[in-house]
């Protein structure tokens, strides 16, 4: 079992903002970072650290935390973003570890 | 341009042995931790353990083991997973990705295009 929780699906609707949240408390001392995978593609990262995007990702997605849950959130979700979302950080013995992963489906 | 290229895929059967690879270039192969993912079908990704080329300093996650072994050879900037004797079970697609450590914040950036590895009898 997954020490970080992620939603198993979420939807949202062209052009509107999403949340996909991930639950650890690991979170408490460690960022996550976030990954986008599309069907049959290698996952890339969208979100690290505080809230840094890798070149060539899009401003619409930003990352924020909270206590023990970090969110990533998309603001103005396109048809392409939809796709599958890991986060990721590290587990009570410090290595790393994935959530279980969420759903994007936008509508 | 960071890169991470991974060996071709694999149909073997139970039984069988297999080492697969992971090529770096484009940044300093010795300086950060290389790790691996599995990702079994229609699954979500799994952390198998990392491996820090410098100095082969190697940490497996609890799931995986003894079930496989993780290695590197810096001369040749390449990182390798095997199996001794591959199950049915060990059918999955499986990622090498570069892990970038900066004080609170772990991510995996870049990722290679993985080695789907297909344990058939």
């Amino acid at each position: 079992s997954s020490e970080l929780t992620q939603d198993p699906a979420v939807s949202v609707a062209l052009g509107q903002t999403v949340r996909i949240t991930c639950q650890g408390d690991s979170l408490r001392s460690y960022y996550a970072s976030w990954y986008q995978q599309k069907p049959g593609q290698a996952p890339v990262l969208v979100i690290y650290g505080k809230n840094n995007r890798p070149s060539g990702i899009p401003d619409r997605f930003s990352g924020s935390s909270s206590g023990n849950t970090a969110s990533l959130t998309i603001t103005g979700a396109q048809a392409e973003d939809e796709a599958d979302y890991y986060c990721n950080s590290r587990d009570s013995s410090g290595n790393p570890v994935f959530g279980g992963g969420t759903k994007l489906t936008v509508l | 341009e960071v890169q991470l290229v991974q060996s071709g895929a694999e149909v073997k059967k139970p039984g069988e042995s297999l080492k697969i690879s992971c090529k770096g270039s484009g940044y300093s192969f010795t300086s950060y931790w290389i790790g691996w993912v599995r990702q079994m079908p229609g699954k979500g990704l799994e952390w198998m353990g990392i491996i820090y080329p410098g100095d082969s300093d190697t940490r497996y996650s609890p799931s995986f083991q003894g079930q496989v072994t993780i290695s590197a050879d810096k001369s040749i900037s390449t990182a390798y997973l095997q199996w001794s004797s591959l199950k049915a079970s060990d059918t999955a697609m499986y990622y090498c990705a570069r892990l970038v450590v900066t004080g609170s914040s772990t991510s995996f950036d870049p990722w290679g295009q993985g080695t789907l590895v297909t344990v058939s009898s």
